[in-house]
């Protein structure tokens, strides 16, 4: 079975740039997750999806960032404008249903300099 | 997080010792996950323990949650190279999916 995909891998960009980050879950997940990881510390949620719908964004700054799942299989997030903060890993992972374990993806690193 | 907290912050052991991390929460847990990361990668998952006083094993590693749900503790025996990562506890605070994580432990075993 394959497992979860995250592209890129790896992402260095300017303060106020823009950026987004792609994740494809493990096939017939319906929930999918995104998580900041900032070093030194454990994943933070950011958003999480019910099929292609959002179940719970209240830790999403979203004056900034924005993650969609239009078709409720493939999703990105995305980080505009970046700010220095922002430097952490995104992880994405997905279940089979929301109370299930999590199954996590490589992660993308992102330096925002 | 400090809703749950993670104990030691880092370790180093000596191959084919044993050693224990332990996760702790002032809440009752609806859930407790152990994964297991390293550098640069995603999360492993462990293990998951929903009930008092559950148990689980997986080769060398057992895992364990006490009968008040408030505290988890991992065991690894005869510790090796490959034990080495960060171990993180992850935990449904209420009856929601929402996943707190703890702020890992750091294992490093030496040769």
């Amino acid at each position: 079975e394959a497992g979860v995909a995250q592209s890129p891998r790896y992402k260095i960009i300017e303060k106020r740039q823009s950026v987004a980050f792609w994740c494809n879950p493990i096939s017939g997940h319906a929930t999918l997750y995104w998580y900041q990881q900032i070093l030194g510390q454990g994943p933070k949620l950011l958003i999480q999806f019910q099929n292609n719908g959002v179940v719970d964004d209240s830790q999403l700054p979203k004056d900034r960032f924005s993650a969609e799942r239009l078709k409720g299989v493939d999703s990105t997030l995305k980080i505009q404008p970046a700010k220095l903060e922002d430097s952490a890993v995104y992880l994405c992972a997905s279940s089979l249903e929301h109370l299930l374990e999590q199954y996590f993806g490589p992660g993308t690193r992102l330096t925002v300099t | 997080s400090q809703e749950l907290e993670q104990s030691p912050q880092s370790l180093i052991v000596q191959e084919g010792k044993n050693l224990t991390i332990n996760c702790t929460s002032s809440k009752t847990l609806y859930g407790l996950y152990w994964y297991k990361q390293k550098y640069g990668e995603g999360l492993i998952f462990l293990m998951m323990l929903q009930k008092g006083g559950e148990e689980k094993s997986h080769e060398k590693i057992t895992a364990k949650l006490d009968e008040k749900k408030q505290q988890s503790s991992l065991h690894i025996t005869a510790s090796q190279p490959s034990h080495a990562g960060i171990y993180l506890c992850g935990a449904r605070m209420d009856s929601s999916y929402k996943l707190i994580f703890g702020s890992g432990t750091r294992l490093l075993v030496r040769p």
